[in-house]
């Protein structure tokens, strides 16, 4: 079955733009977290979607924001871009079910590089 | 609030040696103990996971132990591979979202 699929795969904004990345998760997987990795920062939470509902929020600012929509497809935007936003967004869907075959696994994309000028 | 320390940062070992990877956790309530490998690239992958009532997990050459008193558990790689070389997160989950290690590059010297 097909994997985790994260669009643009790169894309170069400059100061001040706004940039949305999408997200389209593993069929039948109904969390998606979305994360940002910098050199030397690992993977930093940004939130997770579940059922169309943010569940969890990590320590970033307001300019971060996000969705998901009823397919469980989600998208995060960044407004106002700054030159420390230029990072790897990593998304990850789990299955996020109550049943024995949840085993908790995240199944992540391979990522959107944003690099801003 | 909760963290994960994870050592070294960067380990180089020999084609064949075995390499071992730490980390320490700060949440008492952490029960799920996934490690991930990410490869150039790619988005992490689990490799092998350890629930809170279990010591030790083996899956081939690679294996994952836990001491729940002192916080800390460990991945092991037995005969490393070329193939191994990568970039292994370990992270701890309690009662809410997981909680992730800075990360180890793991390099495999021929």
């Amino acid at each position: 079955k097909a994997g985790v699929t994260q669009t643009p795969r790169y894309l170069i904004k400059t100061r001040g733009q706004q940039v949305t990345l999408s997200c389209s998760p593993i069929s039948g997987h109904r969390s998606v977290s979305w994360y940002q990795q910098t050199p030397g920062q690992g993977l930093q939470f940004l939130f997770e979607y579940f059922s169309e509902t943010q569940r969890n929020k990590g320590n970033f600012p307001g300019r971060f924001s996000g969705r998901q929509f009823s397919n469980s497809r989600s998208e995060m935007n960044v407004s106002t871009l700054e030159l420390g936003d230029s990072a790897l967004y990593l998304c990850a869907s789990s299955l996020a079910s109550r049943g024995r075959r949840d085993t908790g696994e995240l199944f992540f994309g391979e990522g959107s590089r944003l690099t801003v000028l | 609030g909760e963290n994960v320390e994870q050592h070294p940062s960067t380990l180089s070992v020999q084609e064949g040696d075995s390499a071992v990877i730490k980390c320490t956790y700060s949440d008492s309530a952490s029960n799920y103990f996934p490690w991930y490998k990410q490869e150039l690239g790619k988005g992490p992958q689990l490799i092998i996971d350890i629930r809170s009532n279990v010591g030790e997990k083996k899956d081939q050459r690679i294996a994952v132990t836990l001491n729940k008193t002192a916080k800390h558990f460990s991945l092991h790689i037995t005969e490393t591979q070329p193939e191994d070389s990568a970039v292994y997160f370990c992270a701890a989950k309690g009662n809410y979202q997981l909680i992730w290690g800075a990360g180890t590059k793991l390099i495999i010297k021929p």
